[in-house]
């Protein structure tokens, strides 16, 4: 089982909708979860970081975590062209200290 | 300026050939870590430093050497490149928080490509 599940997409909605990307993870030690966003051919950028369960709000974007399911998801409101891109779950991986574990991205595209 | 670096930030080379991909990094955090993406295959890491003194191997770690020539610095090697080896490169840096993985922030990226 990959230790970082995510649909790889593409998943497609109309502008000013709500997205719902969401991610699994194998590892009940991980503490640590965030939401990376990517365009093509450039590097990750952190959207949003999660520690605790429940919801974390930051603009646009909300990241909910469910320790107990195993569960991460991320939900941008009022969705925009721009936020077309492929996005990114990583979960901190316990048996190797710090780093992370990626998924492998789920891939969203907003319609004008 | 960029607050991680990394050069080249394109290469392409044949195979047999030694490579060496270079990370700088401003921020002053402690770790840095090498992944390489794939497509299909996301982010996987290749080897993570903790500090100058501490360097681990990750899950790809076959075929690459790394050196931590600083707390700024963090190079990786492909000591006889493979056309497998090609993909896209990334150096990442995350600070140093107690009993907690902090956000890792990436450099540009290196494309690399093995002929």
């Amino acid at each position: 089982q990959k230790e970082v599940e995510q649909n790889s997409g593409p998943l497609s909605v109309p502008e000013g909708a709500i997205a719902s990307l969401n991610c699994t993870y194998s590892d009940r030690g991980s503490q640590s979860f965030f939401w990376y966003r990517q365009y093509s051919g450039k590097s990750p950028e952190l959207i949003m970081s999660i520690y605790s369960n429940g919801d974390k709000e930051d603009g646009r974007f909300t990241a909910q975590l469910n320790k107990a399911s195993q569960y991460v998801s991320l939900l941008i409101r009022d969705s925009q062209p721009s936020d077309s891109a492929t996005y990114l779950c990583a979960v901190n991986n316990p048996r190797a200290g710090y780093a992370l574990n990626f998924g492998k991205g789920t891939s969203l595209l907003v319609t004008p | 300026d960029a607050d991680v670096t990394q050069t080249p930030r394109n290469r392409i080379t044949k195979t047999g050939k030694r490579i060496m991909l270079e990370c700088s990094q401003t921020k002053g955090h402690d770790r840095m870590y090498w992944y390489r993406q794939d497509p299909g295959l996301g982010l996987r890491l290749i080897y993570y430093s903790f500090d100058v003194k501490d360097i681990n191997k990750g899950e790809i770690s076959d075929g690459y050497s790394v050196s931590r020539q600083a707390q700024a610095k963090f190079s990786l090697s492909l000591e006889s490149a493979i056309p497998n080896q090609t993909a896209l490169y990334f150096c990442a840096t995350s600070d140093s928080v107690a009993g907690r993985t902090d956000t890792q922030y990436f450099g540009p990226g290196t494309r690399l490509t093995v002929l």
